[in-house]
């Protein structure tokens, strides 16, 4: 079965500086890869997503993933942080191998420093 | 299109009690995943409803369960409630097909006191 590892649960980064989120999957058939970000007391918005084709991936607020096969990585960043980012990130997997099953990691909090 | 909507926001309910708790899915989506979210187990998924079918379960009691109805609508019950219920509890919309992109609810906030 498919799974999903986000290193870090929690990451701070100053306004303005590289924000990087880890997360490596596990899957025997070829996954498909999402990003999703939690504000408080609120649901899930998607950020991107990776079916196939281009590895680097651009979503919505300026964050971009690249899909790299040979270390089974989807790493999430942006250039710039900013304070309205300050949210909690989920990164998560699905594959053919069942249904539609989506299996997310266990989130890494953002929080940025002025 | 309307999103994903989740009824009631906010719910108390005291040991023992039974509750229900409504999704309505996005237009034309025909599967609805419900997920425990925690601050300690983080998000975990309960279970995930096809055409009026549970076609995936997740490892939780049997004292969750759901349906879903015709219109894609989906419930979700918690009988016998713990305190270790008090969760958000979210709903998910997709159209089906595998490596769709599940739509979130805003969620439900169960307090059980």
């Amino acid at each position: 079965a498919q799974s999903v590892t986000q290193l870090g649960s929690h990451v701070s980064v100053s306004e303005g500086a590289l924000v990087l989120l880890r997360c490596n999957y596990s899957s025997s058939v070829p996954p498909y890869l999402f990003w999703y970000v939690q504000y408080p007391n609120q649901g899930l918005q998607l950020l991107l997503k990776y079916t196939t084709g281009a590895t680097l991936v651009k979503g919505i607020n300026g964050f971009e993933a690249e899909f790299k096969k040979s270390e089974t990585s989807f790493h999430l960043t942006k250039p710039s942080a900013h304070m309205s980012d300050a949210a909690e990130y989920f990164c998560a997997v699905s594959d053919s191998s069942n249904n539609n099953d989506m299996r997310f990691g266990a989130g890494t909090r953002l929080t940025v420093k002025p | 299109k309307a999103g994903v909507t989740q009824t009631p926001r906010y719910l108390i309910k005291t040991r023992g009690q039974q509750v229900t708790l409504s999704c309505s899915p996005i237009s034309g989506h025909r599967s609805v995943s419900w997920y425990q979210q925690t601050p300690g187990q983080g998000l975990q998924f309960l279970f995930e409803y096809f055409s009026e079918t549970q076609r995936n379960k997740g490892n939780f009691p049997g004292r969750f369960s759901g349906r879903q109805f015709s219109n894609s609508r989906s419930e979700m019950n918690v009988s016998t409630l713990e305190l270790g219920d008090s969760a958000l509890y979210l709903c998910a919309s997709s159209l089906d097909r595998v490596g769709d992109t599940q739509y979130f609810g805003p969620g439900t906030r169960l307090t059980v006191l």
